[in-house]
């Protein structure tokens, strides 16, 4: 089943916070977060492993609530940069390979 | 290679014509996947091999899909009979083991006329 994603969307100015919410039904073994770009393929930002094991990318962190079925992106001090779609990637025990994306949520950081 | 590629970028086909779409991975990446990704949403997942096993097909959408990957590098996906609703971007993704990290190449965008 598709994981959630919140906000749909969120634009929002250079220099400010942001949040990005991905929430699932099944019990889950992994969260993987993307940024895309339009017209170019999704690039890795995070991986989150259950036991609280994590990896991470630039200014960018993340949290991984097990007991909640949830994790959420945080974005500090945004730059244009940080501009795309961010897609979050879950897999639960049942598909330790396979990796459920939800819709997407469009950031946009205007100058 | 450097990063993951694939062949074609762009594809026009016509309903009912079979399409062959290629992937290389990365050449010290394990584990390769397809997926489907529609516009506007995030990739679905087709299928994915561990070297030249292929442990789920679970996500190829009719028995018109099939891939192989006959020497746990190179992967083609094939879509026999085309039909307009198979018009998508088709993404491969490749890593190191199972739940690292997927690099996905820069995908093939079909159309089906």
């Amino acid at each position: 089943q598709q994981p959630v994603q919140s906000p749909q969307a969120v634009i929002l100015r250079e220099g400010e916070d942001a949040v990005i919410n991905c929430s699932s039904s099944k019990a889950l073994y992994s969260v993987h977060w993307y940024r895309q770009k339009h017209g170019e393929a999704p690039v890795f930002l995070m991986i989150l492993l259950k036991g609280g094991e994590q990896k991470g990318h630039e200014k960018i962190s993340a949290s991984f609530n097990e007991k909640k079925q949830q994790s959420s992106l945080y974005l500090t001090a945004s730059q244009l940069s940080y501009s795309g779609t961010y897609f979050c990637g879950t897999s639960d025990r049942g598909s330790a390979r396979q990796l459920t994306f939800g819709s997407g949520t469009q950031l946009t950081v205007l100058p | 290679g450097a990063g993951v590629s694939q062949s074609p970028r762009y594809k026009v086909t016509k309903r009912g014509q079979d399409v062959t779409l290629r992937c290389d991975p990365i050449s010290s990446h394990a584990t390769l996947y397809w997926y489907q990704q529609a516009l506007g949403q995030g990739p679905e997942f087709l299928t994915y091999f561990n070297y030249e096993a292929q442990p789920d097909k679970s996500g190829l959408p009719s028995d018109r899909f099939s891939a192989e990957r006959p020497e746990g590098s190179i992967s083609t996906l094939t879509i026999q009979r085309t039909e307009q609703r198979d018009s998508a971007m088709y993404r491969c993704a490749s890593s190191l083991a199972q739940q690292e990290t997927q690099y996905f190449g820069p995908g093939t965008r079909l159309l089906v006329l």
